[in-house]
């Protein structure tokens, strides 16, 4: 069985430092690796994926994830965030259908 | 084009008693998905119904169960309410199976008493 694991539950960070949000995950078989976000109140939006081809994905809104496969892991990383970041994110593979395995999340607290 | 579209977004509901929730996914999409959030658990994967027909299930009691209607449109139900089904109720719709790219609607919040 697939897991996904989000290693910090929460991550505060000053506005304008930079943040790392941790994933990792374990499958025996190819995978497609995603980050969600979710803003109090509200859905899930995705934010970035990686299907194949390059292992650097990046979002509009400055944030990037890179796929390591001998460290099973997809880390995402923010050169500088914003308070309007402040958000839960949620690490998630898929390998059948659109059945997703989500991690626990991290709470990323940007602070002024 | 309208989002996920997810009613009710708050109810209240007894022990013992059932509910149904709706969802209206994005025009065109054909994939609908139901994940169920709580603080202790996290998401999980309820069901995915494309065309009509269940394509995979999660580790859920039967009392979960769903439908999904000839326009896409899906309902869920859960019969026989426990005060651990209170959650977050999400509806996830894609224009194809299998890509993993999710559209969420904003969630029926359900409270059991």
């Amino acid at each position: 069985a697939q897991s996904v694991t989000q290693l910090d539950s929460q991550v505060p960070v000053f506005e304008e430092a930079p943040v790392e949000l941790r994933c990792n995950y374990s499958s025996s078989v190819s995978v497609y690796l995603f980050w969600y976000v979710q803003y109090p109140n509200q859905g899930l939006q995705l934010l970035l994926k990686y299907l194949s081809g390059s292992t650097l994905v990046e979002s509009i809104n400055g944030f990037e994830a890179e796929f390591n496969k001998s460290q099973t892991s997809f880390h995402l990383r923010k050169p500088s965030v914003h308070i309007s970041d402040t958000a839960e994110y949620f690490c998630a593979s898929n390998n059948a259908g659109n059945m997703l395995t989500f991690g626990g999340g991290t709470r990323l607290m940007v602070k002024p | 084009k309208a989002g996920v579209t997810q009613t009710p977004r708050y109810l209240i509901k007894t022990r013992g008693q059932q509910v149904t929730l709706s969802c209206s996914p994005i025009s065109g999409h054909r994939s609908v998905s139901w994940y169920q959030q709580t603080p202790g658990q996290g998401l999980q994967f309820l069901f995915e119904y494309f065309s009509e027909t269940q394509r995979n299930k999660g580790n859920f009691p039967g009392r979960f169960s769903g439908r999904q209607f000839s326009n896409s449109r899906s309902e869920m139900n859960v019969s026989t309410l426990e005060l651990g089904d209170s959650a977050l109720y999400l509806c996830a719709s894609s224009l194809n199976m299998g890509t993993g790219e999710l559209f969420f609607g904003e969630g029926s919040r359900l409270t059991v008493l």
